[in-house]
């Protein structure tokens, strides 16, 4: 079945624990992304990624990182998490930037007390 | 600077209700238009998507379309069912810049009351 896994689900972690929760798509997408879903607000971009090796930021960079260094994964780093880092977070991937729609994970809810 | 705009922000219906959601935006320099569905806890789901050069695209019970002139997209829902409750986002692919990245409605919450 193609799709975007997300892990963990639920998380809640503390002030300054670095973190890192893992994307993976199995439908050979060129790009990748990372949103955050705040009430309000809506989904707003963290990173992406067009490929392997290449990612750019997003909206809401900072205190976040990414790496692509394989076509599949995608994980979302929190060096040292603090409390504004709690929200929704979602991956997502596409073929690229055309006509495909986006594909979305569950989703990754993160408290960070 | 693209804004998207749904409205209204919640919307609740008898079941077998035929239903208009909104979306409007203040670019139409638009590559394309996307509907998407979240239900609680859940990802989002991709429902349509409109090429700019499209009027409208159609899948089941769900019709998009897509007035690029007036800054408009509407998602209608023939007869609608308990089963079709979520929140309904709209997003816009601007045609320019190295991302393009989506831009996001706040989302239409519908519920639909058997």
């Amino acid at each position: 079945e193609a799709q975007v896994t997300q892990n963990p689900r639920y998380l809640i972690t503390v002030t300054g624990k670095k973190l890192t929760v893992t994307c993976s798509q199995n439908m050979n997408h060129e790009y990748m992304s990372w949103y955050r879903q705040d009430p309000g607000l809506g989904l707003r971009q963290i990173y992406y990624s067009m490929n392997v090796e290449v990612t750019d930021k997003g909206d809401v960079p900072e205190g976040y990182k990414v790496s692509r260094k394989e076509k599949r994964n995608f994980p979302l780093i929190l060096e040292s998490p603090s409390p504004n880092q709690t929200s929704l977070y979602f991956c997502a991937s596409s073929p690229g930037l055309g006509a495909s729609p986006l594909h979305f994970g569950n989703g990754t809810r993160l408290t960070v007390t | 600077k693209q804004e998207v705009t749904q409205i209204p922000a919640a919307l609740s219906v008898p079941e077998g209700e035929n239903l208009v959601l909104n979306c409007s935006f203040t670019d139409s320099a638009i590559y394309n238009l996307q509907w998407f569905r979240q239900d609680p806890g859940k990802g989002l789901t991709s429902l349509l998507l409109i090429q700019s050069s499209q009027r409208e695209q159609t899948s089941g019970r769900l019709n998009a379309s897509l007035d690029k002139s007036s800054g408009r997209s509407t998602l209608y829902i023939a007869a609608s069912q308990p089963g079709d409750s979520a929140t309904y986002l709209c997003a816009v692919r601007p045609n320019a810049g190295n991302n393009r990245k989506l831009i996001w409605g706040l989302g239409t919450s519908l519920a639909v009351n058997p």
